[in-house]
């Protein structure tokens, strides 16, 4: 059964980089061909699509945050990564990672982890 | 970019009404478009794919239409449980993204 799980650090300080893992059991990043994702909710709004990394590493992100994000993925653990620098409170948020249901594209998400929430502040 | 805009904002229905909730998009996204569920405390759940594709274990009384930029989630006869909050996103192309969300209160 597909298990998606978030860890990394729960409070980052303002201008810093926020680094979260995605550690995926029940089935293998490098031999499927799907394209995996982070989605972030800051608290009471509406969900954010961060962006999404393919096994090869080919990524693609929000434009809002293209700046200032990175994306990878590390077959060899079964995780993949999200990176986020010159954090402030905006970033404020639970962190999803997600699995969409369709390989090869970019897809509908029907797998998620249970997400992991970051808070900036000083 | 695509934008999503979802209709309305909140929608106050009695248990066994009938639920419908608008997604438009800004530019067409052929049927590429989802819908998702969402309690408190809990990660999105996806309901429907591909605009009218039920996901694995969703209830008949869940169903999606429409294509290009106009679609629709509709519940027909809500059940407690059904009181939450739904988004649509769309994989047309990327990047990809979400629409703002409805929430369906009750009445």
């Amino acid at each position: 059964q597909l298990q998606l799980q978030e860890s990394g650090p729960g409070l980052v300080r303002p201008s810093e980089t926020l680094s979260l893992t995605c550690t995926v059991s029940g089935d293998s990043i490098s031999r499927s061909r799907y394209y995996w994702a982070w989605v972030r909710q800051s608290p009471g709004k509406g969900l954010e699509w961060i962006g999404s990394v393919y096994y090869s590493g080919t990524a693609y992100y929000n434009p809002s945050l293209k700046s200032r994000v990175t994306i990878s993925v590390d077959t060899s653990k079964n995780q993949f990564s999200l990176k986020l620098n010159s954090v402030t409170a905006a970033d404020t948020a639970m962190y999803y990672c997600a699995r969409p249901s369709q390989q090869l594209v970019a897809g509908a998400f029907d797998c998620w982890g249970q997400g992991t929430l970051v808070t900036v502040s000083s | 970019e695509v934008v999503l805009t979802q209709s309305p904002a909140t929608l106050s229905l009695s248990p066994g009404e009938r639920a419908t909730l608008s997604c438009r998009a800004s530019q067409s996204v052929s049927s590429y478009l989802a819908w998702y569920q969402q309690k408190p405390g809990q990660a999105p759940r996806l309901l429907i794919y591909d605009a009218s594709n039920r996901a694995t274990g969703i209830a008949a009384r869940f169903s999606g239409s429409g294509s290009g930029t106009d679609f629709t989630l509709t519940i027909s006869s809500l059940e407690p449980e059904d009181f939450a909050v739904y988004y649509c996103q769309h994989r047309s192309n990327w990047p990809l993204s979400f629409g703002g969300g409805t929430k369906v209160e009750i009445k």
